[in-house]
């Protein structure tokens, strides 16, 4: 049971807009940025976006993340196959003391 | 361009401690501002934080490994590690170390990876 709610799969075609959700609560995404993660099939995660909405270096501007309250979205637009990847949402926690992932979002591009 | 690589045994026996380093390249692990982290992986779920230390020495931990883990820095060696001590079979996983900036808590490199198995 994570601590960030990802709903389990999303999909979509080439071309379309995906978002991917990610639920949380005062304690995490409501006091804190959120981060999100994409791993490819047998690879370490890498990052896609850091504080809310920021791309790192090399990330294409199709991917983009916003927050409202305790809740954060990761956008894709003009979907492509190799952005077929489970996606992770993260965020730090002030009663844990420490960094929550979410459980993940299986990406399949139909 | 720091570059991170784990390593250590793939196996480990059941109630016995498990043991990983990560060695950094391409930079110091005494430089200021950075925190040094391990997550793990179980096969086909998510990933799990466990903990992490900055260079003075200061740590934080998941509690729910709290009373199991020890993270610590080797700088003659430019090295951090794991101890995961009382080990059982849902410690199989894939562990990563990775490093998150003392201004930012994204996590950014990361190691490849060592999956380590515990098993009789």
């Amino acid at each position: 049971q994570s601590v960030l709610t990802q709903p389990p799969s999303a999909s979509g075609t080439p071309g379309q807009r995906v978002t991917i959700s990610c639920s949380g609560s005062s304690s995490n995404i409501g006091d804190n940025t959120v981060n999100w993660y994409q791993q490819l099939p047998g690879t370490a995660p890498k990052l896609l976006i850091y504080s809310n909405n920021q791309r790192p270096s090399g990330v294409p501007d199709r991917f983009s993340g916003s927050k409202s309250g305790t809740s954060a979205s990761l956008a894709i637009s003009g979907l492509q196959s190799e952005d077929e990847a489970d996606y992770y949402c993260a965020a730090w926690d002030d009663s844990l003391n420490g960094v929550v992932f979410g459980g993940g979002t299986k990406l399949t591009v139909l | 361009q720091v570059q991170l690589q784990e390593s250590g045994p793939g196996l480990v026996k059941p109630s016995q401690t498990l043991s990983l380093t990560c060695t950094v390249s391409g930079g110091s692990i005494s430089r200021d501002s950075y925190y040094w982290n391990w997550i793990r992986q179980p096969a086909g779920k998510g990933l799990e934080w466990i903990g992490r230390i900055y260079n003075s020495g200061s740590t934080n931990y998941n509690p729910s490994l709290k009373s199991r883990v020890t993270i610590s820095v080797d700088t003659s060696k430019n090295q951090f590690s794991l101890k995961l001590s009382s080990v059982t079979a849902a410690d199989t996983a894939v562990y990563y170390c990775a490093i998150n900036l003392q201004w930012g808590d994204w996590f950014d490199p990361w190691g490849q990876g060592t999956l380590v198995t515990v098993s009789s």
